[in-house]
């Protein structure tokens, strides 16, 4: 079985300032993790994963996240906030376990990041 | 971005209707995946396909069914619309079934059931 937890719904940062949104995960399996973004009425787009190759991942516009195992967490942050971060995150977990192969992701309920001026 | 198109992008429609939902991409992936999204629900799996005519249930497939007759097309049928099956639909493609090959995802379909 597998969950993810997303500490905050709502985040709310000045432009400029450092961002950090929070996970909490857990899985039977050796985790693969993501972080996605949506921006309104917009699918979902890959910001970074951690494939056990490095703890921490950098991923694209300026995030990354740090693999912490003794903490089961996978917190996504940012130096400095810009205007356009402004968007709906989610941390997600992978295993394969789907029949016929696939694999099953288990979303968290997702951290809406305001930037304010 | 991954090359997948989803039709239509609303759609309103009258409970007890059937509606149907369409997925296409260009990538050749193998494996395609249809997702619903409701506030507080993050995404949840409605079905999958593993390969053409191959499908099985994901965890809130009552009242859904799908087909795949070719690579690039994945069709979600709503035989009989109900207003609990409001909601943004989401399709999404991976190439492998390796757990760390992210899977890429389409606009979305905002379906609105009176």
């Amino acid at each position: 079985a597998q969950s993810v937890t997303q500490l905050d719904s709502h985040v709310s940062v000045s432009e400029g300032t450092p961002v950090l949104l929070r996970c909490n995960y857990s899985s039977s399996y050796s985790p693969s993790l993501f972080w996605y973004v949506q921006h309104p009425n917009k699918g979902l787009q890959l910001l970074l994963k951690y494939t056990s190759a490095a703890t921490l991942v950098k991923g694209i516009n300026g995030f990354e996240a740090e693999f912490k195992k003794s903490e089961t967490s996978f917190h996504l942050t940012k130096p400095s906030a810009h205007m356009s971060d402004a968007a709906e995150y989610f941390c997600v977990v992978s295993a394969p376990v789907l029949t016929g192969g696939g694999n099953k992701l288990t979303f968290g309920t997702g951290t809406q990041l305001k930037v304010e001026l | 971005d991954a090359g997948i198109t989803q039709s239509p992008r609303h759609k309103v429609t009258e409970t007890g209707t059937p509606v149907t939902l369409r997925c296409h991409q260009t990538e050749n992936h193998r494996y395609m995946y249809w997702y619903r999204q409701d506030p507080g629900h993050g995404l949840r799996l409605i079905h999958y396909s593993y390969g053409v005519k191959d499908t099985d249930k994901g965890e809130v497939s009552d009242g859904y069914s799908v087909s795949r007759s070719k690579t690039e097309d994945f069709l979600l049928t709503l035989e009989s619309a109900t207003s609990s099956q409001t909601s943004v639909y989401f399709c999404a493609i991976s190439e492998s079934d390796v757990s760390n090959q992210p899977q890429h995802f389409g606009d979305g379909t905002r379906l609105s059931i009176l």
